[in-house]
């Protein structure tokens, strides 16, 4: 079946790291994608990845290991507007417009 | 420019009537994807429309329809509402529907 996993929620201290992990078991691979969503608000996307290997943007960097089924989304200088949910999204199929998503993380930023 | 505009923003329906939701995707994006969002599910998949057609579906009954007209805008229809339609109703697009995905505030639908 289709599974895609991360923690429902992470907590960390402003100024902090945190990083959210993802696993997914899909039927087939096509890309992973990060978004953040705050909540009553639309999903914005961070980061994407496609080959192994980490990319970084700014504060954010993800990384995948496709032999492992796994990816992280690492947040550096935590700020309190980063207090959101996380999202972690797999395009199994050969387009990107048909997402699989987990469930989220919520992180909590705390003074 | 403008980002991915929906339609409305809040609806409240009865259980039996029927809803239709609008998205105006990115200027020059021609994929359309919609994605119901609640709680206990979280957010899935609707179907993906590419150039009027539809290109993926997700695993919803066919009260669940949708379509995309010559300027990418895309309407999705859902008939005989149940309460548990009750959801955020999301669309995004992008250029090709293998670059990355903007979505939109989406709609939020109550049905009573």
């Amino acid at each position: 079946g289709q599974n895609i996993d991360q923690p429902t929620e992470m907590t960390a201290t402003e100024g902090a790291i945190v990083q959210i992990n993802c696993t997914y078991q899909t039927s087939g691979f096509n890309g992973l994608f990060w978004y953040q969503q705050h909540a009553g608000e639309a999903p914005t996307f961070l980061s994407y990845n496609v080959l192994d290997g980490l990319e970084e943007k700014g504060r954010f960097s993800s990384f995948l290991s496709r032999s492992k089924g796994y990816s992280y989304l690492l947040l550096k200088e935590l700020q309190m507007k980063d207090s959101a949910s996380y999202l972690c999204a797999v395009a199994a199929d050969d387009s990107w417009g048909k997402l699989q998503f987990g469930a989220g993380t919520q992180v909590v930023v705390t003074p | 420019k403008a980002g991915v505009t929906q339609t409305p923003r809040y609806l409240i329906k009865t259980r039996g009537q029927q809803v239709t939701l609008s998205c105006s995707p990115i200027s020059g994006h021609r994929s359309v994807s919609w994605y119901q969002q609640t709680p206990g599910q979280g957010l899935q998949f609707l179907f993906e429309y590419f150039s009027e057609t539809q290109r993926n579906k997700g695993n919803f009954p066919g009260r669940f329809s949708g379509r995309q007209f010559s300027n990418s805008r895309s309407e999705m229809n859902v008939s005989t509402l149940e309460l548990g339609d009750s959801a955020l109703y999301l669309c995004a697009s992008s250029q090709t529907g293998n670059t990355e995905a903007f979505f939109g505030q989406g709609t939020r639908l109550t049905v009573v």
